[in-house]
């Protein structure tokens, strides 16, 4: 069974542009979670997706939005880019709420 | 408000002895999971074991066991037979039960001698 896949895996952007991460969750797993990993605040969630839905959102500015498609592959969009944005960008795939939750490698995004 | 702490920024073992990292956490939740990560140096963030609040017996798999004190809000990780590979940041993350969301510790950095 193939894991969470999350591309791409390194990005480079100039401050103001946008950027789009993908994330690929497990097969038949219907939740995808974003998570920001930085030195300084550590592990943050930022939003989860289920069935197309948003269920719940983290306290981040609406900068940072994203989707979820009909197959489960989730987008994550972070629009007018600070230089505080650079980061680890994780996602998480479940089931659902309960149980397992699986991680792919990240994209790391470095804004300059 | 839900917390998880890890209280050990850095920790050292030897190859091959056994090594506990210590997680505890806050939550007035009746439902919710916990879980360790391992996160090498290339950020992969690696799942190793769960304990859901219901399951009585400590979960354990392969070399990873999970101390699980439920009295205490307790949840260590125990590391048996540590291995050069074992050398990375380890997380303890407990998920809301109503949420879904997973709220991470700071996380240890073990490294392991040989």
């Amino acid at each position: 069974k193939a894991g969470v896949t999350q591309t791409p895996r390194y990005l480079i952007k100039t401050r103001g542009q946008q950027v789009t991460l993908s994330c690929s969750p497990i097969s038949g797993h219907r939740s995808v979670s974003w998570y920001q990993q930085t030195p300084g605040q550590g592990l943050q969630f930022l939003f989860e997706y289920f069935s197309e839905t948003q269920r719940n959102k983290g306290n981040f500015p609406g900068r940072f939005s994203g989707r979820q498609f009909s197959n489960s592959r989730s987008e994550m969009n972070v629009s007018t880019l600070e230089l505080g944005d650079s980061a680890l960008y994780l996602c998480a795939s479940s089931l659902d709420r309960a149980g397992g939750a699986f991680f792919g490698q990240g994209t790391r995004l470095t804004v300059v | 408000a839900q917390k998880i702490t890890q209280t050990q920024p850095g920790m050292f073992v030897q190859e091959k002895e056994a090594v506990t990292l210590d997680c505890t956490y806050d939550t007035s939740d009746q439902s919710y999971g916990l879980f360790w990560y391992k996160q090498p140096s290339s950020g992969e963030m690696i799942f190793l074991i769960y304990q859901g609040s219901y399951d009585e017996q400590n979960a354990t798999e392969g070399r990873y066991s999970l101390n699980f004190q439920k009295a205490r809000k307790s949840a260590n990780l125990v590391i048996s037979a540590s291995q050069l590979g074992d050398s990375a940041m380890y997380f303890c993350a407990m998920r809301e039960g109503n949420t879904g969301k997973l709220i991470f510790g700071q996380g240890t950095t073990l490294q392991v001698k040989p």
